[in-house]
């Protein structure tokens, strides 16, 4: 069974940089996009962008010039970058699998709550 | 602001059916793409409730039903019971190549 273990930084002043880490147990990167949805509290949820088998990166337009996705194939990790946060980051962070096939998402992370606060 | 509308609250007794609206565009539920629907207990991170329009997961009961119609799709929930309180959320994708969510519905059984 797949198992999402993320972790980082939760606590962040403004102009920071988010970093996440994720780690995928007993599964594969073929076949999967990996993914960052996050969620602010008390709101819904919205996706930030993911990376594909080949290393191709889509990200959500309204967050592209801050995100960067990357994966280490070597180690199953991927991770999340969002630079010069503000409080309207502040938002749970799951990482995720997204099926290519069905375009579900089929595993979460347990979640990292990260606040931005000065 | 949600990408895909939904109502913010429904409420329902014991037993009744209600059901969850989850509005789009032509660009994402309008253009053919799948809407699946999630479902989140507090604390919780969201779990697959129904895919590509209207198939169950094995596990969820028959009580879920999905539909689709034009730039549209909603939830269905039949013999309300306490165990479906939680946050429903719908998703599907946009020809911008982004995943979209719905602003999640809370459901109180009353």
């Amino acid at each position: 069974q797949v198992r999402l273990q993320q972790w980082g930084a939760g606590l962040l002043r403004p102009s920071e940089t988010l970093s996440l880490t994720c780690a995928v147990y007993g599964g594969s990167f073929s076949g999967y996009y990996w993914s960052w949805i996050r969620q602010p509290p008390g709101k819904g949820l919205e996706w930030i962008g993911e990376i594909n088998p080949g290393g191709n990166t889509n990200y959500n337009p309204s967050l592209k010039s801050r995100v960067t996705i990357s994966v280490d194939p070597s180690k199953n990790h991927f991770s999340l970058k969002l630079n010069s946060v503000t409080a309207a980051d502040t938002a749970l962070y799951y990482c995720s699998i997204r099926s290519i096939i069905s375009n579900t998402v089929d595993f979460w992370g347990q979640g990292t709550l990260v606040t931005v606060s000065s | 602001q949600s990408v895909l509308t939904q109502s913010p609250s429904v409420s329902g007794a014991p037993g009744q059916r209600v059901t969850i609206s989850c509005t789009g565009t032509s660009s994402n539920i309008g253009a053919g793409y799948d809407v699946h629907w999630y479902k989140q207990l507090p604390g919780t991170a969201p779990k697959l409730l129904l895919y590509g329009n209207n198939n169950r997961p094995s596990g969820v009961p028959d009580r879920f039903s999905a539909s689709k119609s034009g730039t549209s799709a909603s939830l269905a929930i039949t013999g309300l019971q306490v165990e479906d309180e939680a946050d429903y959320f719908c998703q599907s994708y946009d020809s911008s190549l982004s995943v979209v969510f719905g602003g999640g519905t809370k459901l109180t059984v009353l």
